[in-house]
């Protein structure tokens, strides 16, 4: 399985501003994720991040709201643009080292807004 | 939505077998059963996946029923630390489209007691 880091681990941010999360993982894997928990509930997919083209969003998720980037096969960001205190979460980082194989998961990077 | 249903919550004790049941009625047949856990504010940790064979790992064993509707978790000897959600989810093991994403429902939480 790959080492997954996320930074910042936490964050509390002041509404209308935006935060840049960093996911970085220790070898190449096909497959980047990004996932979004908001307070009690379970894991929602925002979008999936795709090395050198534009990421893929889901339902209810936009690229102006929440950027991502993937410059290569070890690293991507995911950017909470314009945030309200509705963008409260656990954002969590997800790689599938081939694809159809299973995603592993990193620590999360908590976000209260104010 | 998710294509599964586990009971919200459970209780075990300390030393005990714990084993966690999940429904998946609709599942197709290229489509795996997926375990995860999320102990309290960390990322979601991968168990075991199956097709239709028994699995067993150094964490559990996977019980598939023989017509695939239904499966079982096995914690063979449940510690305080196993105290978690569990997630059981389906999904083909191809991430073309968004059949290969991991589509997480409510889960369940599991009380391991001393």
């Amino acid at each position: 399985s790959a080492v997954i880091s996320q930074k910042p681990s936490r964050d509390i941010c002041q509404r209308g501003t935006s935060l840049t999360i960093q996911c970085q993982v220790d070898s190449q894997v096909t497959m980047m994720f990004w996932y979004r928990q908001q307070p009690g509930q379970s894991l929602t997919l925002i979008a999936t991040a795709n090395q050198g083209s534009e990421a893929t969003y889901e339902s209810g998720f936009v690229i102006d709201k929440f950027p991502i980037s993937r410059p290569n096969l070890t690293f991507s960001t995911l950017t909470v643009s314009n945030m309200s205190p509705e963008d409260s979460s656990i954002y969590l980082c997800s790689v599938g080292i081939l694809a159809g194989e299973t995603q592993y998961f990193g620590p999360g990077t908590r976000l209260l807004v104010l | 939505d998710a294509k599964t249903t586990q009971p919200p919550s459970m209780d075990c004790a300390e030393g005990r077998a714990a084993n966690l049941p999940c429904n998946h009625s609709t599942i197709s047949g290229n489509e795996y059963v997926y375990w995860y856990r999320q102990i309290h504010s960390q990322g979601p940790q991968y168990i075991i996946h199956g097709l239709k064979n028994n699995e067993t790992n150094e964490m559990a064993s996977l019980i598939i029923t023989e017509d695939r509707k239904s499966s079982t978790l096995i914690l063979p000897h449940a510690t305080l630390r196993d105290t978690a959600v569990y997630y059981c989810i389906v999904r083909v093991a191809d991430y073309g489209g968004s059949q290969g994403n991991l589509i997480f429902g409510k889960g369940t939480k599991l009380s391991v007691k001393p």
